[in-house]
């Protein structure tokens, strides 16, 4: 297995500009979770999915982040517009919904999109 | 709110063991786990415990006690390749983790 995989892996932009981070979680996993990390803030959870649906985004900042899940092998974060406090690196990551194991409590991240919004 | 505190870094030398802990207060558990992080890399798992009591993987054990809200990562022998930040997360709901901010430990040679 590849592991989640993430795009693009480091992202420079300019205030305002439209932003778009993509994820592949790992075949099979149910659950897709969306984190940024920053230093002052640590690691946060913006976003996840249960089975391509929405289910707590109440992490999101503010209206310019929207995340989507069209189909179970893929999802997008998109910030429109970016600010330079959107600098951040943002991690998607996934994981399975077998209960009777330890599958359920693991996550399993990708390597991350290293965003800078100049 | 969700509260997590660990200590912001830990410095030990190769071959000594080292305890990270993490406390928290929660609105929910269901366990605690812990994560490695490389500078630059992603997080990745070490373990979970959801009961009381120790659990052992290598090097690495891992303690919880519901009672005390409070839990620890036990790094043994260690080793150069271990300098990394350490996060506790406390699985609050089925699906909602949430992290503590972060042990960065440094081996010395």
């Amino acid at each position: 297995d590849a592991g989640v995989i993430q795009s693009p892996r480091h992202e420079v932009t300019e205030m305002g500009q439209e932003v778009t981070l993509r994820c592949k979680p790992i075949s099979g996993h149910d659950y897709l979770f969306w984190y940024r990390q920053t230093m002052m803030r640590g690691l946060e959870l913006l976003i996840y999915f249960n089975n391509n649906v929405p289910i707590d985004d109440s992490g999101m900042p503010e209206d310019r982040f929207s995340a989507k899940m069209p189909n179970a092998s893929f999802s997008t974060l998109k910030i429109q517009p970016s600010e330079p406090r959107d600098s951040a690196v943002y991690f998607c990551a996934s994981r399975g919904d077998r209960v009777r194991n330890s599958g359920a409590n693991v996550l399993t991240f990708g390597a991350g999109s290293r965003l800078t919004v100049l | 709110g969700q509260s997590l505190e660990q200590p912001s870094e830990v410095t030990a030398v190769e071959g000594a063991i080292v305890q990270i802990n993490c406390t928290y207060q929660t609105s929910g558990f269901y366990g605690l786990s812990w994560y490695q992080q490389h500078d630059g890399g992603a997080p990745t798992f070490l373990s979970y415990n959801a009961l009381d009591g120790l659990e052992e993987t290598g090097r690495f054990s891992s303690f919880l006690s519901r009672s005390d809200s409070y839990g620890y990562l036990l790094l043994q022998e260690l080793q150069m390749k271990d300098s990394a930040s350490y996060f506790c997360a406390v699985r609050i709901s089925g699906q909602n983790f949430v992290f503590g901010p972060g042990t960065r430990l440094s081996v010395l040679p």
